[in-house]
């Protein structure tokens, strides 16, 4: 069975670093999403993407954060100058359309841990 | 703001019993409400999804319902069993599936 894919499982950055967060959607997906739950919190809704651009963002998705589809298979979170509060687990989600009949797929996550 | 709370934030019960975990939503222009279940460091897995004009869907022993008008879904799970145990989570995509909000979350323990 498809499914999503991210890497790394987990990274450690130092404070102020930049971090990309990859993902590999479902193949023939073309709504993309990113979510954070930082530990003990709420699964909170980052961004999504259609169509090479982003569809809506939250007000979590301020200018240190930037997403991109660089190729045909991978999506892509690159948060910059990091702090100590972006230590998080990231999931990626895909959806084949928007469709409300449609749930989304997620992957398995990236745990940021910032030092 | 669509607000999403989930009741009780954490339940325990025996294997076999019949459980019903609940969600109550703020807004009721909803494009669909998802139940997910998500274990310990994973991710989330999708259980049912009801869109806004249905009012309950059915997996197994699992079945979802949901009242706009009350602003509320219940997730209903017959005859539990040890390997239910997980996190369950409620969440609504707002009209047109562009973003997504969370409740935080039922944590079941189920006794064997």
């Amino acid at each position: 069975e498809p499914e999503v894919t991210q890497t790394p499982s987990h990274q450690v950055t130092q404070m102020g670093q930049e971090v990309i967060l990859r993902c590999v959607p479902i193949s023939n997906h073309l709504y993309f999403y990113w979510y954070r739950q930082i530990l003990g919190q709420k699964v909170e809704f980052l961004v999504s993407f259609y169509n090479n651009e982003i569809s809506e963002k939250s007000e979590i998705f301020d200018d240190q954060f930037s997403v991109e589809r660089p190729d045909g298979s991978n999506f892509t979170l690159k948060i910059r100058s990091t702090k100590l509060e972006d230590s998080a687990m990231y999931f990626c989600a895909s959806k084949l359309v928007a469709a409300s009949t449609d749930t989304q797929y997620f992957g398995p996550g990236t745990r940021l841990t910032v030092l | 703001k669509q607000e999403v709370t989930q009741i009780p934030a954490a339940l325990s019960v025996p294997e076999g019993e019949n459980l019903v975990l609940n969600c109550s939503f703020t807004d009721s222009a909803i494009y669909n409400l998802q139940w997910f279940r998500q274990d310990p460091g994973k991710g989330l897995t999708s259980l049912l999804l009801i869109q806004s004009s249905q009012r309950e869907q059915t997996s197994g022993r699992l079945n979802a319902s949901l009242d706009k008008s009350s602003g509320r879904s219940t997730l209903y799970i017959a005859a539990s069993q040890p390997g239910d145990s997980a996190t369950y989570l409620c969440a609504l995509e707002d009209t047109g599936g562009f973003k997504t909000i969370f409740g935080a979350g039922t944590r079941l323990f189920v006794k064997a």
